[in-house]
């Protein structure tokens, strides 16, 4: 069965400086992945995903993810973090799993932005 | 843009009441999902469907029940809400043809039970 682990629950940035969240994933074959995004009090909105291909896939609002095999990770970043990107951010990671499809979120990280 | 609905947004009930709360799509997607997520905490799968006539149960038990009678409708359902049901419930839907498997998520009902 696949997992995911967020290590970090909390991250506080300043606004304006650079972000990376990590991700890490278990899977027995190539899964794949996605990033979501969630405001207080409302549902996911999907940021980015990777299938195949190119292994660094760029979303919206500006973040960026790079899949990285070798390590099993599935790292966002952003070059330069607006007040607004304060949210929680979800990794997941997808599966073809006896015949169900079945996406397994990671426990969330949440993002703080100073002014 | 997904076009996916949750109602209510918010609901405050009292320990023993049925209720149900509906999630429609317009997109056409075969599958359908409920997630319930605790506060902080990550979403677990209770509810999922393949297309109309078709449910199954996800990773974590729950006494919620579904229906799927129209493929863009998929309504939750509790028969007798009780204080550990207080929760948010999301509603997701894919496409069944997509091989990514990309969901698409409502904004979510906070549910309360009091």
């Amino acid at each position: 069965a696949q997992s995911v682990t967020q290590p970090d629950i909390h991250i506080t940035v300043s606004e304006g400086a650079s972000l990376e969240l990590r991700c890490n994933y278990s899977y027995g074959a190539t899964p794949y992945l996605f990033w979501y995004v969630q405001s207080p009090g409302q549902g996911l909105q999907l940021l980015l995903k990777y299938f195949s291909g190119d292994t660094l896939v760029q979303g919206i609002k500006g973040f960026e993810a790079e899949f990285k095999r070798s390590q099993s990770s599935f790292n966002l970043r952003k070059p330069s973090v607006h007040w607004s990107d304060a949210a929680e951010y979800f990794c997941a990671v997808g599966a073809v799993d006896t015949g169900r499809r079945a996406l397994t979120f990671g426990s969330g990280t949440r993002l703080q932005v100073q002014p | 843009e997904a076009d996916i609905y949750q109602t209510p947004r918010y609901l405050v009930i009292g320990t023993g009441k049925k209720i149900t709360l509906e999630c429609s799509q317009t997109m056409g997607h075969d599958k359908m999902y409920w997630y319930q997520q605790d506060p902080g905490m990550e979403l677990h799968l209770i509810h999922y469907s393949y297309g109309v006539n078709s449910t199954e149960k996800g990773d974590l038990s729950s006494e919620s029940t579904v229906s799927r009678i129209r493929t863009e409708h998929f309504p939750l359902t509790l028969e007798s809400a009780r204080p550990s049901h207080t929760s948010q419930y999301l509603c997701a839907s894919s496409d069944l043809t997509s091989p990514t498997d990309t969901q698409y998520f409502g904004p979510g009902t906070r549910l309360t039970v009091l």
